[in-house]
């Protein structure tokens, strides 16, 4: 069956500190990932998304994420957080007619 | 609007009650979305439509949960005999395309938060 795991349910950092995010999916067929950002009292938003090709995927607002096959993982980085990047992260996987199984959700506290 | 759209933004629901969810995508979106969000979890896929046809409503928790998407554009999401256990966010989202694998995004709605008492 299809999964996603977040390792970390909540995250709190200091302004300018590095962020990695761990997502690990379980899926049997062709992979597209993504990265979704909900910032507090708004809709889902796309960060991010991976179908194919270079595994390292460039997102909005200075976020990136590295597809690595052998370990089933899609994490998302950025090198220095910004007090306005506080808001939950979801992880998805995409199947077939575009149904997305997400994880329960990362959320991100950054202090000023 | 040129989001997802939907409506009530919050529900306050009897046991037992019936309610009913309304979600306008974006103009021209052939594919719709529905989802169940509950506190502290990541959103669980209930359903989904291709312009007019429910192609696939494997997610729906109970047959207590019907959806329809009449002329394929508004969609009402409707939960019959309401039971605390159906307290969540229910999210809308749509997409330009029929298959995600074209790349199209699915953009969300705001959700609908349902609370059952």
């Amino acid at each position: 069956a299809q999964s996603v795991s977040q390792h970390n349910h909540h995250v709190i950092l200091s302004e300018a500190a590095s962020l990695e995010l761990g997502c690990n999916y379980s899926y049997g067929g062709t992979v597209n990932l993504f990265w979704y950002v909900q910032y507090p009292g708004q809709h889902l938003q796309l960060l991010l998304k991976y179908f194919s090709g270079d595994p390292l995927v460039k997102g909005i607002k200075g976020f990136e994420a590295e597809f690595i096959k052998s370990k089933f993982s899609f994490n998302l980085r950025k090198p220095s957080v910004q007090w306005s990047d506080t808001a939950e992260y979801f992880c998805a996987v995409g199947s077939t007619l575009g149904r997305l199984y997400f994880g329960r959700g990362t959320q991100l506290t950054v202090w000023p | 609007g040129a989001g997802v759209s939907q409506s009530p933004r919050y529900k306050v629901a009897k046991r037992g009650q019936d309610v009913a969810l309304r979600c306008d995508p974006i103009s021209g979106h052939v594919s719709l979305f529905w989802y169940q969000q509950a506190l502290g979890q990541g959103p669980e896929f209930l359903t989904y439509f291709q312009n007019e046809a429910q192609l696939d409503k494997s997610g729906l928790p109970s047959d207590r949960f019907f959806a329809e998407r009449p002329e394929g554009s508004v969609s009402t999401l409707k939960i019959q005999r309401t039971q605390q256990e159906d307290s969540a966010v229910y999210l809308c989202a749509s997409s330009p395309d029929r298959f995600i694998d074209s790349g199209n995004t699915i953009y969300f709605g705001e959700g609908s938060w349902l609370t059952v008492v």
